[in-house]
């Protein structure tokens, strides 16, 4: 069972709100990826990160902002909501060793902005 | 363009049917995964296949990776309600890049 932990599950709040999106993991994995996923559509990768203090934008372009100072945490930040951003936020990481970049994914936090 | 196409997009069965759904591309990958999404949860590995033309099983699952490296597919058995969700497979090492590439999935519903 992986041990990955998003908070919050749900979130509705108003247009111009800053957010932060709360991800953890307790594997001790290297790597960690945000997602977005909207019904019907690919996973897109907004955000990665390979390690402590180690950032990059995904392949979707995305106003929003991560940050890496402990290897278990990966927040994801909104400094400006906009109802554009809602959608379903995923959370994921790999081990270093995975020869192959398998993923473990958290629950998801899905934002809703009004 | 989309690199990853998976069909069908909906599936709906009885249970105890016999099912396959395919992930096809144009471009070759290192790896293909595939994973199942429950409602409201995150998607769970299933399977990692990395040779082309193997075949893995898993219970009733059964996945299989084209001789070329750019489809695959996944047979299931006797289908249950358990099964219900959306498969997803993704494709890693196309053009060198450890990145994963995600297909939209194939959404199953199993009908006891």
């Amino acid at each position: 069972e992986a041990d990955i932990y998003q908070t919050p599950r749900y979130l509705v709040i108003g247009t111009g709100k800053k957010i932060t999106l709360e991800c953890s993991q307790t594997m001790g994995h290297d790597k960690m990826y945000w997602y977005q996923q909207d019904p019907g559509m690919e996973l897109h990768l907004i955000h990665y990160s390979y390690g402590v203090n180690s950032t990059e934008k995904g392949d979707l372009s995305s106003e929003s902002t991560v940050s890496r100072i402990r290897t278990e945490h990966f927040p994801l930040t909104l400094e400006s909501a906009r109802p554009s951003h809602t959608s379903q936020y995923l959370c994921a990481s790999s081990p270093q060793m995975s020869s192959y970049n398998e993923q473990f994914f958290g629950p998801g936090t899905r934002l809703t902005v009004l | 363009t989309q690199l990853l196409e998976q069909s069908p997009q909906f599936l709906s069965i009885q249970e105890g049917e016999n099912l396959t759904v395919y992930c096809n591309s144009s471009s070759v990958f290192s790896s293909l995964q595939w994973y199942r999404q429950e409602p409201g949860e995150g998607p769970v590995l299933l399977v990692t296949v990395v040779t082309g033309g193997e075949v893995k099983k898993l219970k009733r699952l059964t996945f299989q990776f084209g001789d070329a490296r750019k489809d695959s597919s996944l047979h299931i058995t006797a289908a249950q309600p358990g099964d219900t969700g959306l498969y997803l497979c993704a494709g890693g090492g196309q053009g060198g890049s450890e990145k994963l590439v995600f297909g939209k999935g194939t959404k199953l519903t199993v009908n006891p």
